[in-house]
């Protein structure tokens, strides 16, 4: 099984600042690499796919980049709507996510 | 537009099964994969099995296999999935997920199912 490893588990942030999420899995998953919001009591919501494509309707402040074993979603200037928890997962062998880091207001 | 829409929460005793269904609209239900993922309360997400609907084929994580049954209904565009043998740690909220077109990811969820296990 791939372990996905994110970092940080939590991130305290101002509205307006920027944010860098952390992913590494234990062996290269390739480009198949997806972020997921999800705000509690809610499905994921996709954001990224092929680890920096936008899914449709997701704004142009989130941004994702890596390949192999290491990836980052970044989020250029954060909304009070963006105060969520962020999964990253892998798809190249089977699924599997990363424990998640929960974006809160500082 | 593409929904998958779950069946409602569910109240099981330990040693139960329970049968949660996801029902497919706004896309060919037999041109997609539907996988099954879970979350315990307060913890993240964890994949469970897919099935092709349109031969049935399923693939199931280790740790499911033996208590985890994954079907589909085309003629009602749905898929199911039960799980025997229920405990305490089973309880969770089960999400269906379609396969995108583009990728081996879910692009489109349900809302998920909540399961409590409970004597």
């Amino acid at each position: 099984e791939i372990v996905m490893t994110q970092s940080p588990a939590t991130l305290s942030v101002s509205p307006g600042e920027r944010v860098t999420l952390s992913c590494r899995a234990s062996q290269s998953v390739s480009s198949n690499l997806a972020w997921y919001q999800q705000k509690p009591g809610q499905a994921p919501r996709l954001l990224i796919y092929g680890t920096s494509t936008r899914a449709t309707g997701i704004p142009a402040r989130f941004s994702g980049s890596g390949s192999g074993t290491d990836f980052t979603l970044t989020i250029s200037s954060l909304l009070s709507d963006d105060f969520a928890v962020y999964y990253c997962h892998q798809y190249d062998h089977w699924w599997t996510f990363g424990q998640g880091t929960k974006v809160e207001i500082k | 537009q593409v929904q998958m829409v779950q069946s409602g929460a569910e109240v099981k005793k330990p040693g139960a099964s329970v049968r949660v269904s996801c029902k497919a609209s706004g896309h060919t239900f037999t041109g997609y994969s539907v996988h099954w993922v879970r979350q315990a309360p307060g913890q993240g997400l964890e994949w469970m099995g897919w099935i092709t609907p349109n031969s049935g084929a399923t693939n199931f994580a280790q740790k499911f296999q033996g208590r985890l049954t994954l079907t589909r209904d085309t003629s009602i565009d749905t898929a199911y999935m039960e799980l025997s043998r229920l405990t305490s740690d089973d309880t969770a909220l089960y999400f269906c997920a379609r396969i995108s077109p583009t990728g081996w990811f879910g692009d489109y969820w349900g809302q998920g199912a909540l399961v409590t296990v409970s004597s």
